[in-house]
């Protein structure tokens, strides 16, 4: 059975640093791209980016290029997004999801979410 | 930047068929998959390309995408069919998700 579990959730304060992670379990996770996807409070989905634990290609898009890192460790199976210096407005649930490849392909497992709050 | 275009809400009675919208320009030159998500859930891959059903989800739920809209059909709705509704494609790399659709059962 395919998993993806996420850790939980987090409250930070604005300035600190943060990685949440997200392991797979029940498929090759060398095989598959990792996708990040935003849910601020109350709103739609907004894609973050990609990552191909195979090789760490990762794609962003242009909306968080350099707001986040995405990055991988296959050894372990987990997939990672973190923030050097957390905002109030990063506030938001983030999910992971699985795809078979940029371009065309749907999310089609996705995490339970991790939710992110960030307040002083 | 492509953008898709959902109606906020729709509502249907119990056992009739909902229609949900998504528009794009030329958006039926590519592969539209849609999400559904309850409250307090993760979403859920409904259709795949256009009108694909993944394994588990019931015949119930079909789409077709032409020209400008892809639609997303719930057919017989169900109680448990209220959630709001995403469609997504890839467009040159970024991938984008519809505004979301909230879909009422009355």
């Amino acid at each position: 059975e395919v998993q993806l579990v996420q850790s939980g959730a987090e409250v930070k304060k604005p300035g600190e640093s943060l990685k949440i992670s997200c392991k797979g379990s029940g498929y090759s996770f060398t095989s598959y791209w990792i996708g990040w996807v935003r849910q601020m409070p109350g709103k739609g989905l907004e894609w973050m980016g990609i990552i191909y634990p195979g090789d760490s290609d990762t794609r962003y898009s242009p909306s968080f290029q350099g707001q986040v890192t995405i990055s991988a460790d296959k050894s372990i199976s987990t997939a990672y997004l973190q923030w050097s210096s957390l905002k109030a407005s990063d506030t938001a649930m983030y999910y992971c999801a699985r795809l078979d490849g940029p371009g065309g392909p749907p999310f089609d497992y996705w995490g339970q979410g991790t939710l992110v709050t960030v307040s002083s | 930047s492509y953008e898709l275009t959902q109606p906020l809400s729709v509502s249907v009675a119990l056992g009739q068929t909902a229609r949900i919208t998504c528009g794009g320009n030329n958006i039926g030159s590519k592969n539209v998959h849609w999400y559904q998500q309850k409250p307090g859930q993760a979403p859920v891959l409904v259709i795949y390309r256009d009108s694909n059903r993944p394994s588990g989800i019931p015949e119930r739920f079909s789409g077709s995408n032409s020209g400008n809209t892809a639609t997303l059909t719930i057919s017989r709705a169900q109680a448990g069919d209220e959630a709001d509704y995403y469609c997504q494609v890839w467009d040159s790399s970024p991938l984008i998700f519809g505004t979301g659709t909230k879909v009422t059962v009355l």
